[in-house]
């Protein structure tokens, strides 16, 4: 079936840091990929999507690339800020039609962000 | 503002109580999610349902069914709650036309002693 691993947490980083939180997955086909973010005492939401090879994703500073070849979609922010620390969830949906929205997540990985 | 609500934020109960989990959406989203939260394991789907009255199973439905008798509300029922059902649950939803972006609830973090 198909999966999601993200690089293990804590990730502690200082203010203007580069940040790569990593994520492959295995999946017949060609899934759609997502980054979904998680503020302390909220629900998800959705940061970046990429549907096909090659695309790239991003919003508020964020960016990923789906690569087919390594099945890979790596999030990455040049410069994090405080505001940044939350739990960070890599997510895929089949490419199959009847999947009616499902995401299969990773385990999350924890950012936290020293000022 | 989009609207995904579940009723409770803490819950407590015992071994072997019956336990229900409400969510309500706002948004006449046809399909609603139900995952369980837990340090280390990610989210992982309970059950779905993608119309009034219908539902399947995720990947981790033992111990737990649904109802969705009306579109905007979802509930997740354990009917015999045990220690191993201690965890934050998540409620979601989607719409069919743009399946792929979930709104999701705050959660419910349930306790069963």
């Amino acid at each position: 079936g198909d999966s999601v691993t993200q690089m293990e947490g804590p990730v502690t980083l200082s203010e203007e840091a580069f940040l790569t939180i990593n994520c492959t997955y295995t999946a017949t086909g060609y899934p759609s990929l997502f980054w979904y973010v998680q503020y302390p005492g909220e629900g998800l939401q959705l940061l970046l999507k990429a549907t096909k090879a090659d695309d790239k994703g991003s919003n508020k500073g964020f960016e990923a690339t789906y690569r087919k070849e390594t099945t890979s979609f790596h999030l990455e922010k040049g410069s994090v800020q405080v505001s940044d620390s939350a739990v960070y969830f890599c997510a895929l949906r089949d490419a199959g039609g009847t999947s009616y929205g499902k995401l299969t997540f990773g385990q999350g990985t924890i950012l936290t962000v020293h000022p | 503002d989009v609207k995904v609500t579940q009723s409770s934020r803490y819950l407590v109960k015992r071994t072997g109580e019956k336990v229900f989990l409400e969510c309500v959406q706002d948004m006449d989203h046809e399909n609603m999610f139900w995952y369980r939260q837990d340090p280390g394991l990610g989210l992982r789907l309970i059950y779905f349902s993608y119309d009034v009255k219908m539902k399947e199973k995720g990947d981790i439905p033992e111990g737990y069914s649904v109802s969705r008798e009306k579109k905007e509300r979802f509930s997740l029922i354990l009917e015999s709650a045990s220690t191993n059902q201690t965890s934050m649950y998540l409620c979601a939803s989607s719409s069919q036309r743009s399946g792929e972006k979930l709104f999701f609830g705050s959660g419910t973090q349930l306790s069963v002693l």
